[in-house]
């Protein structure tokens, strides 16, 4: 089963435009990260908030944390079309313990 | 190596038959996941290796799945008997040591089709 949600599930939006996407997970995290996965690729990493942060900054990217309410969000800046791909986040419980992946936002950025 | 290599990249295999999928981590990488995608869907968890020690198989579908990480450095995946269900993509991830799994190294997967 999926930890987390993510919405929305698609966007589609103008080169140069921002795009938000937003997670929700159900369990107590030690850190949240996101990956972006083009189609018919592996995921790669973006970005990691520990539980104790509450914004952090990645070139065009912004992450934020709400512990209280179980909430991500990742915001790209300044879209480009390369930025078209599909968007998870992953919650990491700490310990020894699986990291689990949210269902997706595939993102269109439209030249 | 420099990245998460796994073989084979595609899959085509009979109903019923038995299939093999390899995982060669980055070297000195000390976690160990497996991932099952279905088309559109988010990785959904199969298994976990720290080291040799498999430490979760929660998310195995059925007894006809097994994984295996002998030396703590490659691992395989074994599905018996495919059914069509099982079509997906398989994905591979290792994590440096640390009790925060931190950052996961995906390969690029393999690619599973029953017939």
């Amino acid at each position: 089963s999926q930890q987390g949600e993510e919405d929305p599930q698609a966007l589609s939006i103008q080169e140069g435009e921002n795009a938000t996407m937003n997670c929700s997970y159900k369990t107590s995290i030690n850190n949240l990260q996101w990956y972006r996965q083009n189609s018919g690729r592996g995921l790669v990493h973006l970005i990691l908030i520990r539980s104790n942060e509450r914004e952090k900054h990645s070139g065009r990217l912004r992450v934020t944390l709400d512990t209280s309410k179980k909430s991500s969000s990742l915001l790209i800046t300044a879209s480009r079309a390369a930025d078209t791909a599909s968007y998870f986040c992953a919650t990491d419980p700490g310990g020894y313990q699986k990291v689990t992946f949210g269902t997706g936002t595939k993102l269109q950025v439209i030249p | 190596g420099a990245g998460v290599s796994q073989s084979p990249r595609y899959k085509v295999a009979k109903r019923g038959q038995d299939v093999a999928l390899r995982c060669d981590p980055i070297s000195g990488h000390v976690s160990l996941f497996w991932y099952q995608q279905a088309l559109g869907q988010g990785p959904e968890f199969l298994t976990y290796f720290q080291n040799e020690a498999q430490l979760d198989k929660s998310g195995l579908p059925s007894d006809r799945f097994f994984a295996e990480r002998p030396e703590g450095s490659v691992s395989t995946l074994k599905i018996q008997r495919t059914q069509q269900e099982d079509s997906a993509v398989y994905l591979c991830a290792s994590s440096r040591p640390g009790l925060e799994t931190g950052e996961l190294f995906f390969g690029e997967g393999s690619r599973l089709t029953v017939l």
